[in-house]
This record gives C-alpha cells, structure tokens and sequence, in this order.
C-alpha cells in the first residue's frame, strides 16, 4: 500500500511569494495534519483536517492556511512568503480514531 | 512552542551497545509517542505508550513513562548502525480533543558506529 506522498520534494521561492504544497494520506485516512519542522527543530504543529474540516490550529500566522479535498488529499498554502518560512512541511495521516499519525517524506521549502 | 526537552540532545555509541533517551513534557496527556526521523526526511512511527501505562516492549525498543515526573524514557539494546537516526518523544495532550495535534520534543541525535 502506497504510504502518505507529498510534493513538491524541493521548492525554492522568494520573500514575498506565495507556495502551494499538497499531501495525498493513506487509503482510508480521512484525517490529515501539517506540521514546520525548521533546521534542528522538531516538528511544531500547523494545522488539522478531518472529514474536510479545520479541527485543529497551531501558532502561525494567518498567512497559513490550508484546506482538505473530498478525497481527503489536502494542500497547505502560506502567502506572502519570508526567510523564517524556510523549513521542512511535513503533512500526517491518521484513520479514524487512530493515535498514530503516518508520516510523508515532506517538502524542503527554501524562501530566499 | 515545544512541549518539553530531549535529554541528551546528541548521543554516539558503539554498535552493540545500548541507548538511551529521556524526554519531558509540561502538560497531562493523553499518551506519549516516539518517532524516528532519518536524515531530515519523514517521521517513522516507533512505539506509542499510554498515559496509564509504565512500560511498553517493542522488539528492541523499551519505553517507560512516568506521569508523576512528566517524563519517557526510550532504550534502544543491541544497536545497529541502522538506528543512526534523530528520535523524537511527541505528546498528545490531554483535552485536546482529538485535534491531531502531537507536540514533539526537540529531538535526540543518535551516531551509531559500526
């Protein structure tokens, strides 16, 4: 079973841009979560999505937003882009109910 | 924010040994998690405790939870150069309403030499 994707792989933008980056979950998850994990850090929580729907929000700015599809893929999108957005975004699956959330590979975003 | 600190923030081993890594956290919970991340990519899921729960044997893998110290410990025997990796502790907090929201410590990097 294909596990959790995420694309792009690498994403190299400019201060002032706008990113998009997208997270397939596993067959059967409905639940997707996003995470920044900077250089050195571990992951800080950014955002929930069950059945379509924000059900959680970390400490970011609003330039942070994110939505969750029908078929439970999701996108995370941040605008107005700055160097401290330089990270790597992890999006996590998880099944209904379920404490474990599966990890994808991420995406290496470098704002310069 | 962070939920707690890692302790020590970078171990080296031989292969063959065990190690060790603790972790704290500031708040109830309603279970506590370990990961693996190798070389900055994907998290890999390793062992998840209970907050009733004190220890919990996962191939070579023990971890122990005390709640009263707000504190895990995870012990890796018999390591392997494979285990070279960071370990990260991740809580799940009580009352947060299934949100999703894991809140990971700042990590452990592990060099394991052969």
């Amino acid at each position: 079973d294909a596990g959790v994707t995420q694309s792009p792989t690498h994403l190299i933008k400019t201060r002032g841009q706008h990113v998009t980056l997208r997270c397939s979950p596993i067959s059967g998850h409905k639940s997707v979560s996003w995470y920044q994990q900077v250089l050195g850090q571990g992951p800080q929580f950014i955002f929930q999505y069950y059945e379509k729907e924000e059900r959680g929000r970390g400490n970011f700015p609003d330039r942070f937003s994110a939505r969750q599809f029908p078929n439970y893929s999701s996108e995370l999108n941040v605008n107005a882009l700055l160097l401290g957005d330089s990270a790597l975004y992890l999006c996590a699956s998880s099944p209904l109910g379920g404490n474990e959330q599966f990890f994808g590979p991420g995406t290496r975003l470098t704002v310069l | 924010s962070q939920q707690g600190e890692e302790d020590p923030q970078a171990l080296s081993i031989q292969e063959g040994e065990n190690a060790t890594m603790n972790c704290s956290y500031k708040t109830s919970i309603n279970n506590l998690q370990w990961y693996r991340q190798n070389s900055g990519r994907g998290l890999v899921h390793l062992i998840l405790i209970r907050s009733n729960e004190r220890e919990k044997h996962s191939g070579r893998l023990r971890v122990t939870l005390d709640t009263s110290k707000k504190s895990s410990s995870l012990l890796i025997t018999a390591s392997r150069a494979a285990d070279t990796a960071s370990y990260f502790c991740a809580t799940d907090a009580r009352g947060s309403g299934n949100t999703g929201k894991l809140i990971f410590g700042q990590g452990t990097t592990l060099q394991v030499k052969p």
